[in-house]
């Protein structure tokens, strides 16, 4: 009953870096999403997919780009990091169009660019 | 875009009081979630209510759609409900937004 598995948990990064933000979900469930939680901003919508081989943008998707390997991935890359992007970001699955409409988010991966 | 309002901001009970917590928002909408974020960081949903009221141990929610209301109840509250309670609604099939959450802080 693993759910959405989100790696790595934690990241440091300096300016200008690149890395890829990995999420994978066991629930068979047809979207995915990527948010950033920022102090006093809420949670706001990076990208989302809403099947295999799909994907379109959120509220603020400037400095991402996402990657829907397969049904069960959704990978977000941040091509050259910014301070701007230190956020808390999270992974999350639904299935709209069945019968498990609620989220379901991953646990979070917390990243620091310096 | 929609607006999503909750209130309050924050929220400090004594274990055993009851609240309600409430979000407005300004389009109609296909669903509504109520999230709570516990003080680790984790998100758990509580309820899919897009209409009508449900019922989970002390949790209630009502959503009165066409006033374009919901709310959540916590009843005999407990230092575990202690967190960030978020409400999120979808207008578009698959983009869900959340509002700015009701932080709750329930001492013993």
């Amino acid at each position: 009953n693993a759910g959405v598995t989100q790696t790595p948990k934690f990241q440091v990064l300096k300016t200008g870096q690149s890395m890829t933000l990995q999420c994978a979900q066991d629930m068979n469930h047809n979207s995915m999403y990527w948010y950033r939680q920022d102090p006093g901003m809420g949670l706001r919508l990076i990208y989302y997919s809403a099947s295999e081989g799909t994907t379109d943008k959120g509220e603020v998707p400037n400095g991402y780009n996402v990657s829907r390997l397969n049904k069960r991935e959704f990978s977000l890359r941040l091509e050259s990091a910014a301070p701007s992007q230190t956020s808390v970001y999270f992974c999350a699955s639904s299935d709209p169009r069945g019968t498990d409409y609620g989220y379901t988010f991953g646990s979070g991966t917390r990243l620091t660019v310096v | 875009g929609i607006q999503v309002e909750q209130s309050p901001p924050d929220l400090i009970l004594q274990e055993g009081a009851n609240s309600t917590l409430r979000c407005n928002f300004s389009d109609s909408v296909n669903n509504l979630q109520w999230f709570h974020q516990n003080p680790w960081g984790q998100l758990i949903n509580l309820f899919y209510i897009p209409s009508g009221t449900k019922q989970n141990g002390r949790l209630s929610a009502t959503t009165v759609a066409t006033e374009r209301y919901s709310l959540l109840y916590i009843s005999s509250s407990q230092t575990t409900d202690s967190g960030v309670y978020f409400c999120a609604v979808t207008a578009s099939y698959d983009k869900v937004i959340f509002g700015p959450g009701t932080s709750l802080s329930v001492i013993p």
